[in-house]
């Protein structure tokens, strides 16, 4: 069963940061190409990043490019997201999805991990 | 990299059918046939229901079609049932190897 737990979210302050990952299985997670997507409460969603399957090709919205950085660990079957500078605007659940093999989409999707920027 | 253009929401009755439009630029919808669908009930993950424009995942109902034109993109949703009540977002690539979702539209049956 292809399962995608992400962690490591939290309430942190303004200007703080925090490293989300996300724990793939049932997959052989070297092999896909990988996604963060989060939602704002009671907003769309909003694509953040992708990775390679390789790590050698990583992309960003315009809205973190220099705050966000994406990163994986094949040997770990783990994805992660270094969130820094963060603001009031970043508050959302982050999830981890995965592209779909073959087609330009995502097929599956984490539970989310929910991040909330206050003071 | 704005958001995709939705319409907020769409209803229709039981049986009928209905349209979710999905417009964007040239150097997105219009410049790809890489346009992907997702539905999403409330408190859920999104689940993808059409890819590269017109093509349906394994076990989606052939009730949902997707096409394009130009610069939009469209979701039809024929026979419309109660449990299609949920909010669905366009996904398309972009020129800069980035990727744009949807503003969304909410269904209401």
């Amino acid at each position: 069963e292809v399962q995608l737990v992400e962690s490591g979210g939290g309430l942190v302050q303004p200007g703080g940061s925090l490293r989300l990952s996300c724990a793939a299985s049932g997959f052989t997670f070297s092999g896909y190409s990988m996604n963060w997507v989060r939602q704002a409460p009671g907003k769309g969603l909003e694509w953040l990043s992708y990775i390679s399957t390789s790590s050698r090709n990583m992309y960003y919205a315009d809205s973190v490019k220099g705050r966000f950085t994406v990163s994986r660990d094949n040997a770990r079957n783990s994805l992660y997201l270094q969130i820094s500078s963060l603001r009031a605007e970043d508050t959302a659940v982050y999830y981890c999805a995965r592209t779909c093999t073959k087609a330009v989409c995502i097929d599956f999707w984490g539970q989310g991990t929910p991040v909330t920027v206050s003071s | 990299q704005s958001a995709l253009t939705q319409p907020a929401s769409v209803s229709g009755s039981p049986g009928q059918s209905i349209t979710i439009s999905c417009t964007g630029t040239s150097s997105d919808v219009g410049g790809y046939n890489y346009v992907s669908w997702y539905q999403q009930h409330p408190g859920k993950a999104p689940k993808v229901i059409i890819y590269d424009v017109s093509k349906r995942p394994s076990g989606i109902s052939n009730r949902f079609s997707g096409s394009k034109s130009g610069n939009t993109a469209s979701l039809t949703i024929s026979g419309l049932q109660a449990g299609d009540e949920a909010d669905y977002y366009c996904y398309s690539y972009t020129t800069r190897s980035t990727y744009v979702f949807g503003s969304g539209t909410r269904v209401t049956v």
